[in-house]
């Protein structure tokens, strides 16, 4: 059965940039044609995509988030990440992987000083 | 980009009541829709894929129809277990889009 588990530090200062990993069990990263994808959602609101990475290698981006993302693989790990750069406040949010309908649990991130 | 109108924002009713949530694209997107189901503290869970089809494990009470730019998620008989907020979202395209959600409360 697929797991996703997102990991990271749960703090981060503005201007800097977040970084969050997902560790994929129960199947291979790089095997199947799947979309590994990142969304947020700020604390209540709405659910909000941040971005996709096909196992082939090829990304997609939230336009509004696209000069400030990067999502990567690292198929050694079986593991994909998230980075976004210059972060305020607006940032702050749970941050969930996905692999197409099936998500991870989410992390909660805080832009604070 | 596929706009989404999700509605209504906030749905009142009652154990045993029939609801449906509309979702209504801003271009035809086929089928390539889902809905999930999310309650407080937890992650979306998915509901229903390809417009229509339930997931393994979600109650037969869900359904979901339409195709092209007009879609619904019907309930058919709530239990107190369904007071939660749905989503839906588009896979037609990239970037890839959610409706605003639904907060189905207890009348």
């Amino acid at each position: 059965q697929l797991q996703l588990q997102e990991s990271g530090p749960g703090l981060v200062k503005p201007s800097e940039t977040l970084s969050l990993t997902c560790t994929v069990s129960g199947g291979s990263i790089s095997s199947s044609s799947y979309y590994w994808g990142w969304i947020r959602q700020p604390p209540g609101k709405g659910l909000e995509w941040i971005g996709s990475i096909y196992y082939s290698g090829s990304t997609y981006y939230n336009p509004s988030l696209k000069s400030r993302v990067t999502i990567s693989v690292d198929t050694s790990k079986n593991q994909f990440s998230l980075k976004l750069s210059s972060v305020t406040a607006a940032d702050t949010a749970v941050y969930y992987c996905a692999r197409d309908f099936i998500w991870g649990q989410g992390t909660m991130v805080t832009v604070s000083s | 980009v596929i706009w989404m109108t999700q509605s209504p924002s906030l749905l009142s009713a009652s154990t045993g009541d029939r609801v449906t949530i509309s979702c209504r694209m801003s271009q035809g997107i086929s089928s390539y829709l889902a809905w999930y189901q999310q309650k407080p503290g937890k992650a979306p869970e998915l509901l229903i894929y390809a417009a229509s089809t339930l997931q393994s494990g979600v109650p037969s009470r869900f359904s979901g129809s339409g195709s092209g730019t007009d879609f619904t998620l019907t309930i058919s008989c709530l239990q107190s277990e369904d007071f939660a907020t749905y989503y839906c979202q588009q896979y037609y395209s990239f970037p890839r889009t959610f409706g605003q959600g639904t907060k189905l409360e207890i009348k």
